[in-house]
């Protein structure tokens, strides 16, 4: 079974553009979560996603960032007009379906830089 | 919304002794506290997990004991070995929104 997969793992964008992350959850697993780390700190909650709805963003930015898990494919995190303070790694993790308490497993992430 | 804090942020043992690593949290609605090991490069990978039914939980060299009246849970390392360098984090969770601590750095000395 394979784990959470995330692409690119890093990524070179001029300020301005736009950045696409992509993750795949676990099979079997329908939930979604988006974390950002900054260097030298922990992971910071972003927004968390199941199939076509999004349930809680409020970790995200009002503007340019934007996030969705459509009914067929895989998760897509967008920022858009990049800028220099969105360098960092982006990680995705997904869990099962059911209750609260569920682990959360987590991709190898996104390096994300800004030049 | 909860607040983890997470001490210290580095820590280094000789091969062989123990680690602890303790985390306080401010949510008394908090009720299950995953530890996870990163390495460099790579993503987190969960290494044990405690709910808040429970006080205590071993598995091998790794056990994770938790106070609920105090708000604080620690993560034990034993004999640690080489391979145990990493960054370890703590978190909480009422639910699916995980809060993090910001991480220690363990270094094992062999």
């Amino acid at each position: 079974n394979a784990g959470v997969m995330q692409n690119p793992r890093h990524l070179v964008r001029r300020r301005g553009q736009e950045a696409r992350l992509r993750c795949s959850p676990m099979k079997g697993h329908s939930h979604v979560y988006w974390y950002r780390q900054l260097p030298e700190e922990g992971l910071k909650f972003m927004v968390y996603l199941q199939k076509e709805n999004i349930i809680d963003e409020s970790g995200m930015p009002k503007e340019r960032f934007s996030a969705e898990f459509p009914k067929e494919g895989p998760s897509i995190l967008r920022i858009q007009q990049v800028v220099r303070g969105d360098s960092a790694a982006y990680f995705c993790a997904s869990s099962p379906p059911g209750g609260s308490y569920n682990e959360q497993f987590f991709g190898p992430g996104t390096r994300l830089t800004v030049l | 919304g909860e607040n983890v804090e997470q001490h210290p942020s580095t820590l280094s043992v000789q091969e062989g002794d123990s680690a602890v690593i303790k985390c306080t949290y401010s949510d008394s609605a908090s009720n299950y506290f995953p530890w996870y090991k990163q390495e460099l490069g790579k993503g987190p990978q969960l290494i044990i997990d405690i709910r808040s039914n429970v006080g205590e939980k071993k598995d091998q060299r790794i056990a994770v004991t938790l106070n609920k009246t105090a708000k604080h849970f620690s993560l034990h390392i034993t004999e640690t070995q080489p391979e145990d360098s990493a960054v370890y984090f703590c978190a909480a969770t009422t639910g699916n929104q995980f809060y993090f601590g910001t991480g220690t750095s363990l270094t094992v000395i062999p």
